[in-house]
């Protein structure tokens, strides 16, 4: 199918590990990016390809991928991880870009 | 600094036509992929459009086919979003980005801060 799956909402305790995850059949061929958004703000990209940081993003975001889920994992969150998550791969019949519908992380 | 700056948003009734801008700088912009992406009030990210470095590829989300063009100058380093037969769901912030194509992966390296275009009766 032509779409990437991520469950709505994730909550996390401040300093401990999340993983948000994204499922679809184009990551079995390609790999997820990873975005941060946070209210009223642009996407930042986070993680891209098979586990890159842009510079400036903190080495406690990492990212996975096995058949066809891709994950994003922070590694003790901050208050500052606050933020709603995208991921995106192309779409495994061509040129277009897929999004998943966004996980909105909450730190406790 | 590199930046991507949106203009042209705005209120247009359903039917109606709007062109927006993403003026560049920073970066060679005719190296790259470029994308326009929208979010509807309250909702998701969703891809609208890519042009190739020479503008010789364009590809589009179906719900836009046929209505929307996306363009790019070069020699003014700026990337266009033509919208033409505008509906209510066509409602959203809509982001210049640089998509950069990667052989394994296409990630939207860098993003404009969003013009709104809002259509209204």
């Amino acid at each position: 199918s032509s779409e990437l799956t991520q469950d709505p909402a994730v909550s996390v305790a401040l300093g401990q590990t999340v993983r948000i995850t994204c499922q679809g059949d184009s990551l079995r061929s390609y790999y997820a990016s990873w975005y941060q958004q946070k209210p009223g703000q642009a996407p930042v990209l986070v993680i891209y390809g098979k586990n890159n940081r842009p510079s400036g993003i903190p080495d406690r975001f990492s990212g996975s991928s096995s058949g066809n889920t891709a994950s994003l994992t922070i590694t003790g969150a901050q208050a500052e991880d606050e933020a709603d998550y995208y991921c995106n791969s192309r779409d495994s019949s061509g040129n277009h870009i897929l999004f998943g519908g966004g996980t909105k992380l909450t730190v406790l | 600094e590199v930046q991507l700056v949106e203009s042209g948003g705005g209120l247009v009734q359903p039917g109606g036509s709007l062109r927006l801008s993403c003026a560049a700088s920073g970066f060679t912009f005719s190296s790259y992929w470029m994308s326009w992406v929208r979010q509807a009030p309250g909702k998701g990210l969703e891809w609208v459009a890519n042009i190739k470095q020479d503008g010789s590829e364009k590809y589009y989300v179906d719900s836009v086919k046929g209505r929307f063009t996306i363009s790019r100058d070069n020699a003014k380093n700026s990337l266009y979003l033509q919208m033409n037969s505008l509906r209510a769901e066509d409602t959203a912030v809509y982001y210049c980005a640089v998509l950069a194509a990667r052989p394994l992966e296409w990630a939207f390296d860098i993003w404009g801060q969003g013009t709104m275009v809002t259509v209204s009766s």
